[in-house]
């Protein structure tokens, strides 16, 4: 059971928008931690797609855009199209267990319908 | 170009040893922590530990305290993960990923290695 908890699927027809949360508590994202959000193609590594909550790293297009609020985040992506067709991962740091580390939530499939 | 470069898949038995490697470029090896990640079939990331290759400063998840080691050679820009005994349940796929903080925000995971499969099966 992962630290930050991601719905496993959503789906959207191409050009429409879909969201994908994730929910954290009060010892991470609670906490004040920023949530980065990776992309994995299938069959390769993931790829960072947002850091710091909204900043898109150069390359990323502006269609992918984050948001964070209290103890979650939210990674929207407009104008769908086929080649978003991708495993997408939240991830940011804890503080419990005296120490801190870094924690990913579940992951979220996206289909194109 | 920033480049971490993996080393190749693994078969193992249970019981075997095993040492794999993530090679960077590209950039100083040893100002940026690098992390290991593992990904079981079909399953999600999970954090496995970070080392500091400057100093071999090291953290580990509470999950894989005292299953992996992880450390670095800054000589050859390389660090590693190591088992002593592999099991089963080590079968996935591992990453290796710089970690980098862009402007004031903690620091996210960027690049990536290829990543390397490791099955373990008698």
């Amino acid at each position: 059971q992962s630290v930050l908890t991601q719905p496993p699927s959503v789906s959207g027809a191409p050009g429409q928008r879909v969201t994908i949360s994730c929910t954290g508590s009060s010892s991470n994202i609670g906490a004040g931690y920023d949530v980065h959000w990776y992309q994995q193609l299938p069959g390769t590594a993931p790829k960072l797609l947002i850091y710091g909550n909204s900043n898109r790293p150069s390359g990323v297009p502006d269609r992918f855009s984050g948001s964070k609020s209290g103890t979650s985040a939210s990674l929207a992506i407009t104008g769908l199209q086929a080649e978003d067709e991708a495993d997408y991962y939240c991830q940011s740091y804890d503080s419990s267990l005296s120490a801190w580390h870094v924690v990913f939530g579940g992951g979220t499939k996206l289909t194109v319908l | 170009e920033v480049q971490l470069v993996q080393s190749g898949a693994e078969v193992k038995k249970p019981g075997e040893s095993l040492k794999i490697s993530c090679k960077g470029s590209g950039y100083s090896f040893t100002s940026y922590w690098i992390g290991w990640v593992r990904q079981m079939p079909g399953k999600g990331l999970e954090w496995m530990g970070i080392i500091y290759p400057g100093d071999s400063d090291t953290r580990y998840s509470p999950s894989f305290q005292g299953q992996v080691t992880i450390s670095a050679d800054k000589s050859i820009s390389t660090a590693y993960l190591q088992w002593s005994s592999l099991k089963a349940s080590d079968t996935a796929m591992y990453y290796c990923a710089r970690q980098v903080s862009y402007g004031d925000y903690p620091p996210s995971f960027d690049p990536w290695g290829q990543g390397t499969l490791v099955t373990v099966s008698s």
